[in-house]
């Protein structure tokens, strides 16, 4: 069973510019979560999609968004880059709700802005 | 702002020694806890998942127990090996369909 296949995993971008970051989660899970890890802190949510919809959104600016297509997976977008957005991007899905079911993250996508 | 707290930091043990780490949270409202074990280069792997109070769970040499009245987990690990060496984090959900939100990790390692 393949498992979360996030692209692309590494990619430097300069200040201002947009990045669009790509997670497939596991046949079947229907929920895919989005996190961001800086040097010194821990995971932090960015935002979770079920069936399409957003249903949570953590505490970032509006330049990060995201959605969810109809086979589940899932794209984040970042706006007008700043340095403080370099980081390790992680997406993770699981097969119901993200509060009970475990979460089966991917790899990461390693931003690095200029 | 929901804190959840992971101590220590890092440690160091040696092989074979036995361990434990601690992650604190607010009581209010628990839904969930969850354990990760995140080995440098790799993807957080899940460890458990325990939703109620007294929840004691096991996997190899690894066991975790829940106390959600007091707001605090235990992980052991037995035996230490060098394969353990990682980052163990935390999380808490508070029901529904409320976000996770980790704690800053125990960075494990196990000097041969």
């Amino acid at each position: 069973k393949a498992g979360v296949t996030q692209t692309p995993r590494y990619l430097i971008k300069t200040r201002g510019q947009q990045v669009t970051l790509s997670c497939s989660p596991i046949s079947g899970h229907r929920s895919v979560s989005w996190y961001q890890q800086t040097p010194g802190q821990g995971l932090q949510f960015l935002f979770e999609y079920f069936s399409e919809t957003q249903r949570n959104k953590g505490n970032f600016p509006g330049r990060f968004s995201g959605r969810q297509f109809s086979n589940s997976r899932s794209e984040m977008n970042v706006s007008t880059l700043e340095l403080g957005d370099s980081a390790l991007y992680l997406c993770a899905s699981s097969l119901a709700s993200l509060s009970t079911g475990e979460l089966f993250f991917g790899e990461g996508s390693r931003l690095t802005v200029l | 702002i929901l804190n959840v707290e992971q101590s220590p930091q890092s440690l160091h043990v040696q092989e074979g020694d036995s361990t434990n780490f601690t992650c604190s949270f607010p009581s209010s409202n628990f839904y969930a806890l969850h354990w990760y074990r995140w080995e440098t280069a790799k993807s957080p792997e899940a460890l458990f998942v325990m939703t109620l109070n007294g929840d004691e769970k096991k996997k190899g040499r690894i066991s975790a127990t829940l106390n959600t009245k007091e707001g605090y987990s235990y992980l052991y690990i037995k035996g230490s090996q060098p394969e353990d060496s990682a980052t163990y984090l935390c999380a808490l959900s508070r029901g529904g369909y409320q976000k996770v939100t980790f704690g800053t990790g125990t960075k494990l390692q196990v000097i041969p």
